[in-house]
């Protein structure tokens, strides 16, 4: 299978602060990208995309940076709060392909 | 968002028993269906991708005699863990796609994962 991950990386926050989550992607020819949130025990929730013709989309909290020169996706989310804490992977896709393959994955710890 | 429902949510079996997971998307049509392992602290690895009356699609170093997928509707789709052990327990999740519109990619919505237990 592809996109093994292994020993995820943690992100500790504290509650209100801004989180930015980094992930690099492998396949310059991947046009759409999500980000997902997955809790313990459940399955990955959408959070947001955007596609390669973006640089920047807004959601409520969040905003996915795109940067296609060095292959990588941000993910910000602004005012921290507790329920945030989860594991949060980006997925891309290449217009080629219905697969989407999935990064390695960073855990957010939120501090009160 | 679109629902996907997974059952059961946990499942546990003797060795060498076989085990069915069923996958359903619940308000929309899904003419590609993923199944997906995940071990413990690790990112979700594509099993095999399935297309509605075909047959699936396995990733390198996927037995497909042993992981049998079924899709044989728009909004059904079985993962069968043939003759388990131990190593197959596993967190396992499928996800759904609308890809009749191939101009453009869309999300994928996942179903709440199986936790499968081979004792």
């Amino acid at each position: 299978g592809e996109s093994v991950g292994l020993h995820l990386p943690t992100l500790s926050v504290q509650e209100g602060d801004n989180s930015i989550i980094n992930c690099a992607y492998s396949n310059s020819a991947s046009d759409y990208f999500i980000w997902y949130k997955q809790e313990s025990g459940k399955g990955p929730q959408f959070i947001i995309d955007i596609r390669s013709n973006m640089d920047k989309r807004q959601g409520q909290r969040v905003t996915v940076l795109l940067n296609k020169t060095v292959k990588h996706l941000s993910l910000q989310i602004a005012a921290t709060q507790p329920g945030d804490s989860a594991v949060y992977f980006c997925a891309e896709n290449n217009r080629g392909s219905d697969k989407l393959i999935f990064g390695t994955g960073t855990r957010l710890q939120v501090f009160p | 968002g679109a629902v996907v429902s997974q059952h059961p949510s946990w499942v546990i079996c003797k060795s060498g028993t076989s085990v069915k997971i069923e996958c359903r998307s619940l308000d929309f049509q899904a003419t590609t269906m993923f199944w997906y392992r995940q071990f413990p602290k690790q990112s979700l690895m594509l099993m095999a991708t399935s297309n509605e009356g075909s047959k699936a699609t396995y990733e390198q170093g996927v037995e497909k005699d042993k992981f049998l997928i079924n899709h044989a509707s728009l909004t059904l789709s079985t993962l069968t863990v043939t003759s388990a052990h131990p190593e197959d327990s596993s967190f396992y999740i499928c996800s759904a796609r609308d890809l009749r519109d191939s101009r453009q990619n869309t999300e994928a919505f996942f179903g709440q994962g199986t936790r499968l237990t081979v004792v």
